[in-house]
């Protein structure tokens, strides 16, 4: 089973409109970790905003929140005021285990492919 | 400060030849990550470092794919007899390892090197 699912393989938004990217995950372990990155057509990968499992608010990082509904194991991304420069891929991933300080793999989704028109 | 560095950027080989992939990671970082993208998927995870011993290699795919970390810093993955099917975008991570609630020990990526197979 998919432990990271993106349905979106693409989307469309208009210049200064918000958009949500969808994320929905699967795991047994009550500790985790919930990251979402950008990467451009540059290649790289951009860390954007981060959701713990245990953290009682929703994740904000200027214009990028994390909308965290943890009953239905799902953590969208919602970009407000969309700028041409946000278009790209994002991927949602997970990391599983509580942060002790050792290293710990992330699992990746698909990927959803942002265009922000003018 | 620098970021993680990744060599060559490019690489084109033939099929059976080996290749060796480098990456310098954030000075202090003690987790290396290795994923691999390939054409138009999310990132897959090949193996990851804490300091000099790797105790997650479950991403390998073979036995052809094998990497080394010396003195905590510089990481090489290798590819033994290439086939076309190892063609993507190998990219590595690095991360801190503080432990604790608010240090999400987020990974920072380097460009990536591009590996085709011909």
């Amino acid at each position: 089973a998919q432990k990271i699912t993106q349905t979106q393989p693409g989307m469309f938004v208009q210049e200064k409109e918000a958009v949500t990217l969808d994320c929905t995950y699967d795991t047994s372990d009550p500790s985790y970790g919930l990251f979402w990155y950008k990467q451009p057509s540059s290649g790289e990968m951009i860390f954007l905003i981060y959701q713990g499992s245990y953290d009682q608010q929703n994740a904000t990082e200027g214009r990028y929140s994390l909308n965290f509904q943890k009953a239905r194991k799902s953590a969208n991304l919602v970009i407000s005021a969309s700028q041409l420069g946000d278009s790209a891929m994002y991927f949602c991933a997970m990391r599983e285990g509580w942060n002790t300080g050792t290293a710990s793999k992330l699992t990746f989704g698909t990927g959803t492919r942002l265009q922000v028109t003018l | 400060g620098a970021g993680v560095s990744q060599s060559p950027s490019n690489k084109v080989t033939e099929k059976g030849k080996d290749v060796e992939l480098r990456c310098d990671p954030i000075s202090g970082h003690t987790a290396l990550y290795w994923y691999r993208q390939s054409l138009g998927q999310g990132l897959e995870f090949l193996i990851y470092f804490q300091g000099n011993s790797a105790p997650d290699k479950s991403g390998l795919p073979s036995d052809r794919f094998s990497a080394e970390r010396t003195g905590g810093s510089v990481s090489t993955l290798t590819i033994q007899r290439t086939q076309q099917e190892d063609s993507a975008v190998y990219l590595c991570a690095s991360s801190p390892l503080r432990a604790g609630g608010f240090s999400y020990n987020e990974q920072f990526f380097g460009p990536g090197t591009r590996l085709t197979v011909l």
